[in-house]
């Protein structure tokens, strides 16, 4: 799998329900983001977590960091039509720093059904 | 297939010179998107251009910055007169269709400004 690989990679919901996307990566990160995308737009900055960190809360948001197991997840509780969107982890390569380490997946394309 | 190609990779420039970042779409690709990400911060929206047109530049600072994406060549974010607070890693993204719900952005690996 590539670094910052997100699974699944399209997901339909109905609204209300919660809605859990997964990212996979393979090198040692300082953080890792989550974006969202929505159509015709450029990405919106989501949350950062940094990797001493194990969970972070914004608002209906709440991502996990399992370092040991290089994955993280991003919780999207009590959905809304507005949700609909792409959603991509970054993960930003320790030792990097910005060009040498920002690495995004594919992304996981979020349908939430009226 | 080559991917979004950005160059250079690194550049450095003094206080008051220019920095132009290029950045190539992959092939097909009409639209294209700038980032700025600040040390420990996430990718901040720049600008979003399709070809010959600015579609939105909502996150581009008012003064010294620029883009501009030819019908023919690379998209050039241009910065003048550049400050210590430029430097960052600067991505530009590229996709082939807008409103449609598979279309994927792929991003370049970057350019990291640093102003000395």
């Amino acid at each position: 799998s590539q670094q910052g690989e997100e699974d699944p990679q399209a997901l339909s919901i109905q609204e209300g329900e919660n809605a859990t996307m997964n990212c996979s990566y393979k090198t040692s990160i300082n953080n890792l983001q989550w974006y969202r995308q929505n159509s015709g737009r450029g990405l919106v900055h989501l949350i950062l977590i940094r990797s001493n960190e194990r969970e972070k809360h914004s608002g209906r948001l709440r991502v996990t960091l399992d370092t040991s197991k290089k994955s993280s997840s991003l919780l999207i509780t009590a959905s809304r039509a507005a949700d609909t969107a792409s959603y991509f982890c970054a993960t930003d390569a320790l030792g990097g720093g910005g060009a040498d380490g920002l690495t995004f997946g594919k992304g996981t394309h979020l349908i939430i059904q009226p | 297939n080559a991917g979004v190609m950005q160059n250079p990779r690194h550049l450095v420039r003094r206080r008051g010179q220019e920095a132009r970042l290029r950045c190539s779409p992959m092939k097909g690709h009409s639209h294209v998107y700038w980032y700025r990400q600040l040390p420990e911060e996430g990718l901040k929206f720049m600008v979003y251009l399709q070809k010959e047109n600015i579609i939105d530049e909502s996150g581009m600072p008012k003064e010294r910055f620029s883009a501009e994406f030819p019908k023919e060549g690379p998209s050039i974010l241009r910065i003048q007169q550049v400050v210590r607070g430029d430097s960052a890693a600067y991505f530009c993204a590229s996709s082939s269709n807008v409103g449609v719900m598979n279309t994927e952005a792929f991003f370049g690996q970057g350019t990291r400004l640093t102003v000395v």
